[in-house]
């Protein structure tokens, strides 16, 4: 089947500029997750949803970082006022929810490479 | 933050030869992952090892998991140039069954053919 898809693959703005970023998580996987990852770094957390809530988003570094998943699938990744510190590749992943002791794998998106200029 | 340190930061080998790597953390786990990263495929989870686990295998992967040093090992044996990537170890953020992830700065790892 499908797997976790992002778009766009590439986003150059500017600085200052508003960005969005898009993520699909495989069908019926009701946990959605961001990442961003820096050049030589690992990736970083920034927010966990299940379902439509957001569960866990103590990773996001300030509020010009933002996302939402108002039906509980697709969730879009919000950047306002970009700064050239924000360039990063931008992993989503998604798992299935199951409750109890049940570690449930995570699969990732290509990312979104984010340059700000 | 970065919750685990890899070490080494870089690893060549010839193939055929085995590979470690080590993995350091700072504070109580449920379990620890590992996680490799390649051009081609992304970023692809290839064990999970729980904290009342010592050893874990699958196929040619070994882990080991030392609670009281805060420490794990991946060894990869028989390495092939496909094993080029880098390599993370990853911590659940609160333990639950989802959870964000903790990474640390990982390995990069080269096959020499």
């Amino acid at each position: 089947g499908a797997g976790v898809s992002q778009t766009p693959s590439n986003k150059v703005t500017e600085k200052g500029k508003y960005v969005e970023l898009r993520c699909d998580p495989i069908s019926g996987h009701t946990a959605l997750y961001w990442y961003r990852q820096s050049l030589g770094q690992g990736p970083e957390f920034l927010i966990y949803f299940q379902g439509t809530g957001a569960a866990d988003d103590s990773g996001l570094p300030n509020d010009r970082f933002f996302a939402v998943r108002p039906e509980g699938s697709v969730s879009t990744l919000k950047i306002q006022r970009t700064e050239r510190g924000d360039s990063a590749v931008y992993l989503c992943a998604s798992s299935l929810a199951l409750t109890g002791d049940s570690y449930n794998e995570q699969f990732f998106g290509p990312g979104t490479r984010l340059t700000v200029l | 933050s970065q919750q685990g340190e890899e070490d080494p930061q870089a690893l060549s080998i010839q193939e055929g030869e085995n590979a470690t790597m080590n993995c350091s953390y700072k504070t109580s786990i449920n379990n620890l992952q590992w996680y490799r990263q390649n051009s081609g495929r992304g970023l692809v989870h290839l064990i999970l090892i729980r904290s009342n686990e010592r050893e874990k295998h699958s196929g040619r992967l070994r882990v080991t998991l030392d609670t009281s040093k805060k420490s794990s090992s991946l060894l990869i044996t028989a390495s092939r140039a496909a094993d080029t990537a880098s390599y993370f170890c990853a911590t659940g953020n609160s333990g639950g069954g989802a959870d964000g992830l903790t990474f640390g700065k990982g390995t990069h790892l080269i096959i020499q053919p």
